[in-house]
C-alpha cells in the first residue's frame, strides 16, 4: 500500500511569511495529490490538488508542486495570514484507486 | 444542497458495549470511508465501500465492521468497545474513480470509558 510522509510536524512563521510543508509517498502509480486544510474542531476540507501530468498548480496565494520522479510533493503558501493557522494533511491515493492515504499532518500557527 | 453527515456528534460508552457510528450521504458517491484521528497519527483508514455490498479493511480495521446496504449509508460498529478506540471518527464519500475530491462529515467524537 501506499505510505506517506509529511513534514515538518508543526510549523510556525510570522503573518506575511511564506509557507511551504513537504511530503513523499512511496507508489510510483499515484497519480492524485490532494491537500486538505482541518481548522480546529472542523472537518477536514480539499483546498487544492494536482494530477500526476502537471508539475504545478496555483490557486491565489496557495500552490503545490509535484516531482515524480523524486516522488514528493509540496504546498506553498505566501503572504500567510492568521486565519491560515491550521492543520494541513497531504494525502495519496493507494494502487490508484479512490481511497487516500494521509500523511500525518502539519500544524501551521501564523502569529500576526 | 448535498452533504454527508454523522451522527452522533458526541459519544461516551462503556468498554465492552457495541456501539454504532452513522454516516448519510446525499451526495449520490458510490465511494465511502471511514478514518480514525489520533494526535500524532493523521487519519487512519478503518474501512471503506466502492459500493452498494462491497466494503474493504483498512489500514486498522481489528475491532471495526460496516456494512453497505444502500448507496447513502455507511454505518461503523465497534463490537466490543475498548479505551484504545477513543477517537474522533471522520466519516467520507467520493465519486467513483480515481482522482476524485472526498468530503468529509463533521465528525464524531467517541470516548470509551
Amino acid at each position: 500500500g501506499e505510505n506517506v510522509e509529511q513534514h515538518p510536524s508543526t510549523l510556525s512563521v510570522q503573518e506575511g511569511d511564506s509557507a511551504v510543508i513537504k511530503c513523499t509517498y512511496s507508489d510510483s502509480a499515484s497519480n492524485y495529490f490532494p491537500w486538505y486544510k482541518q481548522e480546529l474542531g472542523k472537518r477536514p476540507q480539499l483546498i487544492i490538488d494536482i494530477r500526476s501530468n502537471v508539475g504545478e498548480k496555483k490557486d491565489q496565494r496557495i500552490a503545490v508542486t509535484l516531482n515524480k520522479t523524486a516522488k514528493h510533493f509540496s504546498l506553498h503558501i505566501t503572504e500567510t495570514q492568521p486565519e491560515d493557522s491550521a492543520v494541513y494533511f497531504c494525502a495519496a491515493p493507494s494502487s490508484g484507486y479512490s481511497t487516500l492515504t494521509f500523511g500525518k499532518g502539519t500544524m501551521l500557527l501564523v502569529s500576526p | 444542497d448535498a452533504e454527508i453527515t454523522q451522527s452522533p456528534r458526541h459519544k461516551i460508552t462503556e468498554t465492552g458495549r457495541q456501539v454504532t457510528l452513522a454516516c448519510h450521504q446525499t451526495w449520490n458517491h458510490n465511494n465511502m470511508f471511514w478514518y480514525r484521528q489520533d494526535l500524532g497519527h493523521g487519519l487512519r483508514l478503518i474501512h471503506y465501500s466502492y459500493g452498494v455490498h462491497d466494503t474493504n479493511k483498512g489500514e486498522v480495521s481489528d475491532g471495526y465492521s460496516v456494512s453497505r446496504s444502500n448507496t447513502e449509508d455507511l454505518p461503523l460498529t465497534l463490537e466490543s468497545a475498548a479505551s484504545s478506540q477513543t477517537s474522533v471518527y471522520f466519516c467520507a464519500s467520493s465519486s467513483s474513480g480515481t482522482g476524485g475530491e472526498a468530503f468529509f462529515g463533521q465528525g464524531t467524537r467517541l470516548t470509551v470509558v
